[in-house]
C-alpha cells in the first residue's frame, strides 16, 4: 500500500508568479485534502475534493484553486504568489465514508515546501 | 467558532520521564479529536483518534490519550519518554461535515538524554 507522494519537495518562487503542487492519493482513497502550515504554525484546512468537486472550503482567497484528476491525485494552484504564500503545503487523502460523518482519518504526505521571495 | 489550544509551546523532558501534553477544544457538537505528530522534514502521522465511546484511548508508539468533556481536554501522555519521540505534536478537532481537521498551534518536545 502507497502512501500520500507530494511534488516538488522544495522550490521556490518570487511574488507575483504561479505554482502547482501535485499529490498522489493513498491507493484506496477517494477524497483529498490541502493544508497550508506556515512556520511554527499547526496546518491550516485550504480545501477538499470529493468525486473531482470542491467539497469544503478554508478562509484563503480565489486565487488558491485546485484539482482531482479521476485517479483521485489532485493538484493546488496559486496565482499571483504573495510572501505570507510562504508555507509548507500537505496534502491529504482519506477514503469518504458515509457511516459516520468527519470520523475519516486523514493520511498525510511530507509536504511541499515554498518559498516565495 | 471551532477551535483547539495547545497551551504548551515548548516542553522538554529527560529520555524515560513522563509526558503530558495538554490539549483543549471548542466544539459545539461531540468532538472527533486527533493527535498527530510531525518529525522534521515530515507529513503528520496519526497517533491515535477519538470518536466515540471509552474515553481513553490507545495508539501507536505507547501513547495514549483521554477525552475529558467536562473539561473541554484531550491530553496525550506516554508513561515513558524515548530520544526518537523528539518532534512536534498537533492536537486536532474534525469537523462533522466535511472532514475538515483543526489543528492546534502544536507542542514541541525536546528530550534530553
Amino acid at each position: 500500500e502507497t502512501g500520500v507522494t507530494q511534488s516538488p519537495t522544495h522550490l521556490i518562487k518570487t511574488r507575483g508568479q504561479q505554482v502547482t503542487l501535485r499529490c498522489s492519493s493513498q491507493s484506496g482513497h477517494n477524497t483529498v485534502s490541502w493544508y497550508q502550515q506556515a512556520l511554527g504554525q499547526g496546518p491550516q484546512f485550504i480545501f477538499q475534493y470529493y468525486r473531482e468537486e470542491e467539497n469544503g472550503r478554508g478562509n484563503f482567497p480565489p486565487r488558491f484553486s485546485g484539482l482531482q484528476f479521476p485517479n483521485y491525485s489532485s493538484e493546488l494552484n496559486v496565482n499571483a504568489l504573495e510572501l505570507d504564500d510562504s508555507a509548507l503545503y500537505l496534502c491529504a487523502s482519506s477514503l469518504a465514508s458515509t457511516s459516520v460523518a468527519g470520523a475519516n482519518v486523514l493520511t498525510f504526505g511530507a509536504g511541499s515546501r515554498l518559498t516565495v521571495l | 467558532a471551532q477551535s483547539v489550544t495547545q497551551p504548551d509551546i515548548h516542553i522538554t523532558v529527560s529520555e524515560g520521564a513522563s509526558l503530558e501534553l495538554r490539549c483543549n477544544y471548542s466544539y459545539g457538537a461531540t468532538p472527533y479529536l486527533f493527535w498527530y505528530v510531525q518529525s522534521p522534514g515530515q507529513g503528520l502521522q496519526l497517533l491515535l483518534k477519538y470518536f466515540s465511546g471509552d474515553t481513553l484511548v490507545q495508539g501507536i508508539k505507547g501513547f495514549e490519550a483521554e477525552f475529558k468533556r467536562s473539561q473541554s481536554s484531550f491530553n496525550l501522555r506516554k508513561p515513558s519518554v524515548h530520544w526518537s519521540d523528539a518532534a512536534e505534536y498537533f492536537c486536532a478537532v474534525g469537523d462533522y461535515n466535511t472532514d475538515k481537521l483543526i489543528f492546534g498551534t502544536g507542542t514541541r518536545l525536546q528530550v534530553f538524554p
